[in-house]
């Protein structure tokens, strides 16, 4: 079945540091790939979003771009503040088998900036 | 904007007993589902429906019911609450199509004692 694995955290960074944060996948077919965060006390939202091949998502800074000969999805900004400080994941929506109802999570990291 | 609303935001729950979790969304999505986070877990998938009427068990179904009368209604039943429930519990809605944007709302946290 579809699987997503991500960098493990903590990650502790200092304002203005680069971020990367890696995923890899495993799917069949053609899935489409996102980024969701979650800052403290709140729900998940959508950062950015990759739904083919070499497509790159981008959102407040963050970039991501859809490698399918690597099976990677990997996060980063070239320059953090301390707002960015929140659980990030990766996550992929499969096209499939009748999986596309459903995303599949990584197990997210930690993202902390200190001024 | 609405979006997807979940009540109640916050509940705390005695063992054995059961309530209901509220979900609705006006975007007029087919797809509807039920997640839960757990420290170290990820989210997992608890039940999905692919429309009014139409539901079906995800990765971790069990102790919990679902049902799907209206398209924007999507409640989650706890129907005999345990410890190992205690979680946060994360309603979503999306579109058909692999490439839509899975919707989710703010989450309600569930403690069990």
């Amino acid at each position: 079945g579809d699987s997503v694995t991500q960098m493990e955290g903590p990650v502790t960074l200092s304002e203005e540091a680069f971020l990367t944060i890696n995923c890899t996948y495993t799917a069949t077919g053609y899935p489409s790939l996102f980024w969701y965060v979650q800052y403290p006390g709140e729900g998940l939202q959508l950062l950015l979003k990759a739904t083919k091949a070499d497509d790159k998502g981008s959102n407040k800074g963050f970039e991501a771009t859809y490698r399918k000969e690597t099976t990677s999805f990997h996060l980063e900004k070239g320059s953090v503040q301390v707002s960015d400080s929140a659980v990030y994941f990766c996550a992929l929506r499969g096209n499939s088998g009748g999986s596309n109802y459903k995303l599949t999570f990584g197990k997210g990291t930690l993202l902390t900036v200190n001024p | 904007n609405a979006g997807v609303t979940q009540t109640p935001k916050f509940q705390v729950l005695k063992t054995g007993q059961s309530m209901t979790l509220q979900c609705a969304q006006d975007m007029n999505h087919e797809y509807m589902s039920w997640y839960r986070q757990d420290p170290g877990m990820g989210l997992r998938l608890i039940h999905y429906s692919v429309g009014a009427g139409i539901t079906d068990q995800g990765e971790v179904p069990n102790g919990y019911n679902v049902s799907r009368s209206t398209t924007e209604d999507f409640p989650l039943r706890l129907l005999s609450a345990a410890p190992s429930q205690t979680s946060v519990y994360f309603c979503a809605s999306s579109g058909q199509g692999t490439g839509n944007t899975i919707y989710f709302g703010e989450g309600s946290w569930l403690t069990v004692v």
